[in-house]
């Protein structure tokens, strides 16, 4: 069965702290995406990683793909408030489909 | 440019009742899928249009769902009769015309509550 597991489900954090989300895949695929969602919102993209080793970074989040681990991690530097939502990782199963298929999502809350 | 569109943004029923769901896609988009997310589950597939044609319906439960998109633009997912099971999240996301493995733009959801 196709899957994508996220690490962990909740995470709660103080300003200022370093955490990282960790998401597994199951396929070969060599595409994945971020997504962050605020509550009643759209999901937001934030990243595609689009190879090994492929490392993107947008203000205190970056994100990293390693297709050999089939691992995908989300680290978050020095966390305020603004970055609470529900973030999820999806990877894009290979040929014509394009479907995505995501993980469960973590719900990132940062506390003053 | 306007986003992906959906509406309504929440629909309350009673169970064995009908609801059609709308999706506007961002202009110009020719992919257009349809997810949904059952309570504490993942967001799953259900299906794929590549302008009015179902690419891929793999992921549709079972035939009291309904997908159509009406000249390649708009799309509505009917559910009839409607059951308990069926209440969740319903995403819409739409990317652009050219390999179907672009970055997909996402509707705020319809949530759908069968009682």
């Amino acid at each position: 069965e196709l899957k994508v597991e996220q690490n962990p489900l909740f995470l709660s954090m103080q300003e200022g702290k370093n955490y990282t989300i960790y998401c597994n895949y199951s396929t070969t695929s060599d595409r994945l995406y971020w997504y962050r969602q605020d509550p009643g919102k759209s999901l937001e993209s934030l990243f595609v990683l689009l190879s090994n080793g492929a490392v993107k970074q947008e203000g205190r989040l970056m994100a990293s793909l390693d297709t050999k681990a089939r691992l995908s991690t989300l680290h978050i530097t020095a966390a305020v408030h603004d970055l609470s939502a529900t973030y999820f990782c999806a990877e894009n199963y290979g040929g014509s489909q394009g479907n995505l298929i995501f993980g469960k999502g973590t719900k990132l809350s940062v506390k003053p | 440019e306007a986003g992906v569109t959906q509406f309504p943004s929440h629909s309350v029923i009673e169970k064995g009742q009908t609801v059609t769901l709308r999706c506007d896609p961002i202009s110009g988009h020719d992919n257009l899928y349809w997810y949904r997310r059952v309570m504490g589950k993942e967001i799953k597939f259900l299906l794929h249009f590549v302008k009015e044609s179902k690419q891929d319906e793999s992921g549709m439960p079972n035939n009291r769902f309904l997908a159509e998109r009406t000249g390649g633009t708009y799309s509505t997912l009917k559910v009839q009769p409607a059951e308990l099971e069926d209440s969740g999240v319903y995403f819409c996301a739409s990317s652009h015309r050219g390999p179907a493995r672009d970055t997909q733009y996402f509707g705020p959801g319809t949530r759908l509550t069968v009682l």
